[in-house]
Formats: C-alpha cells, structure tokens, sequence
C-alpha cells in the first residue's frame, strides 16, 4: 500500500524566504512522485514529478524536490517565496495511475 | 486552461436526490480519473476509466457510479445523497501511464443540503 504524510498542514514565511514544504511517502514498490499546486477556486496544477533517473527535480515557478530513498521523502523547496507561491500544496505518490495524496500544506507568505 | 472541462461548476441539491457530474478530458486523452476533495477525508481516488473501461476504484462509495463514454467523456453519477457527500469533484485525464502528468479539470462543487 502507498501513503503520503505532509508535515504541517499550515507553513508561514515571509517573501523572500526560504519555502520548505515536507513530503514523506510510503510505498512497497518504487514510487512516482508528484508535487501538485491548487490556487483558490482552481483545479490542481503540476509543479514537479519524479519517476526515475536524477533525484533532484526542477518545476515551475522555480521550484524544486529531492527525491531521497533513504529517507522516503520528497520535500519541495524554493529559494525565495513570492506573495503568488500563497496557495495550497499537496504531495502525491503514485505506482499504477491512481494518485494518493497527502493532507496538503496552505502555504502563506507575508509581505 | 488544463484542457480539462468539467460541468457544473456548482451544483446545489437536497439530501435524497440524484444528480450527474459531467468531465470532458483533453484532446486525446484515453484515461479518466475522478477524485473527491472534501475538509474531512482530503483528495481521495475515487475511479479510473480507460478508453470507456473501468480500470481501477478507490473508495467509491456503492451509490456512486461512473461511466465513459464513446467520445471518451465520462459522467460520474451520484445517487441517494446525503450531507458528506457535500464535497469538490474534480476529474483528470492523462494520454499515458503512472508516470505522466494527469491534468485537472476546475471541478464540481456539489452542495447537499
């Protein structure tokens, strides 16, 4: 069975700062690995994935994930938060199609 | 634009009452997932269509039903409501397997009261 858990249901930074946003993922066999980005009143939009070959996955808007073996994790980061990074962020896992998703992250940013 | 349609946007019924949930996939797009977000249970899989099969569920509820049709559109039917199903219904399509991107459409907001 797969299962995602997001730690922190609620991150704050301010603009300019530093964006962690944790993933960690359990699964029998290798994983896909998805981070999904949901605006206000939108549907879920990709950022990143993973399926095989260089760990260190770059998306868009400048974001980017590591994907760690060792430590099953897949944790999202960018260098430096914009006011439009506010939104709602969930880790995904993957092996047959079916996404399981994490609780999701409200990422706010302050001016 | 996902390239994803999905009709109602908003759809408000009494407890009881059937209603269907209308998702258009991306041009091509064989495969049709539908997800069910609501503030208790999160984003969870509901079912998968393939090029008009049914190829995987979740945790689909039996009064809950879905199709897909010729022209690849799929409708997912939701019978005998009740107040939790109050959720957004959202659908994805993708042209491939695990690995690629599934595509989101707006979503159904479905209010039962």
């Amino acid at each position: 069975a797969q299962s995602v858990t997001q730690l922190g249901s609620h991150v704050s930074v301010s603009e300019g700062a530093l964006v962690l946003l944790r993933c960690n993922y359990s699964s029998s066999v290798p994983p896909y690995l998805f981070w999904y980005v949901q605006y206000p009143n939108q549907g879920l939009q990709l950022l990143l994935k993973y399926t095989t070959g260089a760990t260190l996955v770059k998306g868009i808007n400048g974001f980017e994930a590591e994907f760690k073996k060792s430590e099953t994790s897949f944790h999202l980061t960018k260098p430096s938060a914009h006011m439009s990074d506010a939104a709602e962020y969930f880790c995904a896992v993957t092996y047959t199609g079916k996404l399981i998703f994490g609780q999701g992250t409200t990422l706010q940013v302050k001016p | 634009d996902s390239g994803v349609t999905q009709t109602p946007k908003h759809l408000i019924t009494a407890t009881g009452q059937r209603v269907t949930l209308r998702c258009s996939p991306r041009s091509g797009d064989l495969s049709v997932y539908w997800y069910q977000q609501s503030l208790d249970q999160g984003l969870q899989f509901l079912i998968q269509y393939y090029n008009g099969e049914e190829r995987a569920k979740g945790n689909i509820l039996e009064r809950f039903s879905a199709q897909q049709f010729p022209d690849l559109h799929s409708e997912l039917n939701l019978s005998s409501l009740e107040l939790g199903d109050s959720a957004l219904y959202f659908c994805a399509s993708t042209s491939g397997g695990a690995a690629y991107e599934q595509f989101f459409g707006p979503g159904t907001r479905l209010t039962v009261l």
